[in-house]
């Protein structure tokens, strides 16, 4: 069965620092990945996502992820934070002809 | 976004009662989904359809069922609210090769 786990809950960094956030999936197949966003009180915006390809996919806001099928992960990057990244973030698997599944989620949170 | 509209936006309700909850699209997606979103959980997936007539459970399908009569509709139903049902859910549609997902304004619903 297809899953995914976003092993960090919280992370906390510093404006402008770099951001890097953990997605693993589990998928028997090449899989469809996305990672979503959530600000509070609103609705979901897809970032970024992949199907086939160059495994370095550019997304929306300045991110971008890292497919590597050899460690079944989907690692979503910022190399400069602002604040108006604090959000709720979720990494998602599915396929063509598959359902499409989130993991729990990772809130972000931005020092000044 | 896509043309999704969910109905009702909030809904309070007693334990025990049946509630329906209606989804609806315009833009003839062919898949339709149906999640929830609980804090410490990110979005789990119910129902989904794959066409008229063409559902499958998700990961928490237990007091829930669906209907689609017509690709423009799915109907999710709780055939005797809880109180662990109180959520906020959100349908969605992709397109044909399920690229995307296009998510409706979510339904906040409150079992007392």
């Amino acid at each position: 069965a297809q899953s995914v786990t976003q092993p960090d809950i919280h992370i906390t960094v510093s404006e402008g620092a770099s951001l890097e956030l953990r997605c693993n999936y589990s998928y028997g197949a090449t899989p469809y990945l996305f990672w979503y966003v959530q600000s509070p009180g609103q609705g979901l915006q897809l970032l970024l996502k992949y199907f086939s390809g160059d495994t370095l996919v550019q997304g929306i806001k300045g991110f971008e992820a890292e497919f590597k099928r050899s460690q079944s992960s989907f690692n979503l990057r910022k190399p400069s934070v602002h604040w108006s990244d604090a959000a709720e973030y979720f990494c998602a698997v599915g396929a063509r002809d598959d359902k499409i599944i989130f993991g729990k989620g990772t809130r972000l949170h931005i020092l000044p | 976004d896509a043309g999704i509209t969910q109905s009702p936006r909030h809904k309070v309700t007693e334990t025990g009662t049946p509630v329906t909850l209606r989804c609806h699209q315009t833009e003839n997606h062919r898949y339709m989904y149906w999640y929830r979103q609980d804090p410490g959980h990110g979005l789990r997936l119910i129902h989904y359809s794959y066409g008229v007539k063409d559902t499958d459970k998700g990961e928490v399908s237990d007091g829930y069922s669906v209907s689609r009569s017509k690709t423009e509709d799915f109907l999710l139903t709780l055939e005797s609210a809880t109180s662990s049902q109180t959520s906020v859910y959100f349908c969605a549609t992709t397109g044909r090769n399920n690229e995307k997902l296009f998510f409706g304004s979510g339904t906040q619903l409150s079992v007392l």
